[in-house]
């Protein structure tokens, strides 16, 4: 089993559409949780974090079980501009006193006029 | 404010040619990473450094070195390049890791292509 497993997608919404992305990971020592955006040929850039308690930027809301491994990101009323792959990012604690992340392949989103 | 600089953008390499990729930050970050991209297999890890003078391994490190002499500079060597190591090839860089969330911040990306 991957370490951090996304549905590849494509989602192909329509404008105002609510979509969900789903992600789960196998290593239950993982310790951090975010969702990254990368818009195509560009670099990944931090969305945003992944809290217990589940979190809410706008019309992004992000959810996390720790029981299950498994993280969400929910987009309310889309917009053409959130087109984008969407990346769910892990950190665990890799020894010696360092941190490494693990991206997923990431979920490619459409969001169609 | 530049944040993470990576040089060069593009370049077309040889097989068995030699080169180095710079990645400067200006944030004082003390992680630096070095990640390649390829299509359907997400981000992998090459090496990275928790500080000055120190480097590791990361998921995928044959092929490549690596050097971190001042804080702010994060070098990737291909002693020999090969036409697998063709790819898009990002620097990122953070604070050290303590209790709260602390994202990486990438430079744009060097499209590298072996021939």
């Amino acid at each position: 089993r991957k370490e951090v497993e996304q549905d590849p997608g494509p989602f192909n919404v329509p404008e105002g559409a609510t979509v969900a992305f789903n992600c789960t990971y196998s290593n239950s020592a993982s310790q951090s949780f975010f969702w990254y955006r990368q818009d195509c040929r560009k670099e990944p850039k931090l969305l945003m974090s992944v809290y217990s308690s589940g979190n809410e930027d706008g019309r992004f809301t992000a959810q996390l079980n720790r029981a299950s491994q498994y993280i969400s990101l929910l987009i309310r009323d889309s917009k053409l501009s959130d087109s984008a792959t969407y990346l769910c990012v892990v950190r665990r604690y890799s020894g010696a006193g360092s941190y490494q992340l693990t991206f997923g392949k990431g979920t490619k989103l459409s969001v169609i006029p | 404010n530049a944040g993470v600089t990576q040089t060069p953008k593009f370049r077309v390499l040889k097989t068995g040619q030699s080169m180095t990729l710079l990645c400067a930050q200006d944030m004082n970050h003390e992680y630096m990473y070095w990640y390649r991209q390829d299509p359907g297999m997400g981000l992998r890890l090459i090496h990275y450094s928790v500080g000055e003078g120190t480097t590791a391994k990361g998921e995928v490190p044959d092929g490549y070195n690596v050097s971190r002499l001042k804080k702010q500079n994060f070098l990737l060597g291909l002693e020999s390049a090969a036409p697998s190591q063709t790819s898009v090839y990002f620097c990122a860089s953070s604070y050290r890791w303590g209790k709260e969330n602390q994202p990486q911040h990438f430079g744009d990306g060097t499209r590298l292509s072996i021939l």
